[in-house]
């Protein structure tokens, strides 16, 4: 199976801030890497797929970045309802693999 | 819009066979252009993959779980089920139904829902 392994997981911001979440893959998955958006109690929302695609409806201050082993996601300035937990999930093989999650909270 | 809902017992006795449906609506299961998979998440760990069925009845499952799950489609009820057998407590967890398109991510889930492996 493909590992993937984020970092941090966690990290505190202000709104207005600029946050970048990592993830890494543990074999070369191109570009299939997606991220998604979770909060208590809620189903996860998809964000970025194809590495550096916006999902219709996602605001364009997410971006995605990476390829191959090493990927980014970017918040350009945070929003109160961006505070949540993010993930990230390869989709070049199967199985799907999920990274474990960096938790955004407010500082 | 398309909605999914999962339903099925929160409370499972270890040994036993976990299983829950997804009902699709505002759309149809049979189109060719999606399949139509489940995921969970154990209390305090990430997202796990479980598998996935198409609605022609062909499926993947993880390997990993591979020897004690089924996932079938009915498409006359526009639902589709999991079931895991033999349950212990490390199957507690929130189960999710999801569509996955194209691009092999998932775009639309349902809320899940808590099951509980304990007697």
């Amino acid at each position: 199976d493909i590992q993937m392994t984020q970092s941090p997981s966690f990290v505190s911001a202000s709104v207005g801030d600029r946050v970048t979440i990592t993830c890494r893959a543990s074999q070369g998955i191109s570009s299939w890497l997606a991220w998604y958006q979770q909060k208590p109690g809620k189903a996860p929302k998809l964000l970025i797929y194809a590495a550096s695609s916006l999902q219709s409806g996602v605001p364009s201050r997410f971006s995605g970045s990476g390829s191959g082993t090493d990927f980014t996601l970017t918040i350009s300035s945070l929003q109160p309802e961006d505070f949540a937990t993010y993930c990230c999930q390869q989709a070049n093989s199967f199985p799907y693999t999920f990274g474990q999650g960096t938790k955004l909270e407010i500082k | 819009q398309l909605q999914l809902q999962e339903s099925g017992p929160g409370l499972v006795k270890p040994s036993e066979t976990l299983s829950l449906t997804c009902t699709v609506s505002g759309g149809s299961i049979s189109s060719s252009s999606y399949y139509w998979d489940w995921m969970r998440r154990p209390p305090g760990k990430g997202l796990e993959w479980i598998g996935s069925v198409y609605y022609t009845g062909s499926t993947y499952y993880n390997p990993s779980l591979k020897s004690r799950v089924i996932i079938s489609v009915d498409t006359s009820k526009n639902q589709f089920s999991v079931k895991l057998s033999s349950v212990t407590a490390a199957d507690t967890a929130v189960y999710y139904c999801a569509r996955r398109v194209g691009s092999r991510t998932f775009d639309i889930w349902g809320q899940g829902t808590m099951v509980t492996v304990s007697s």
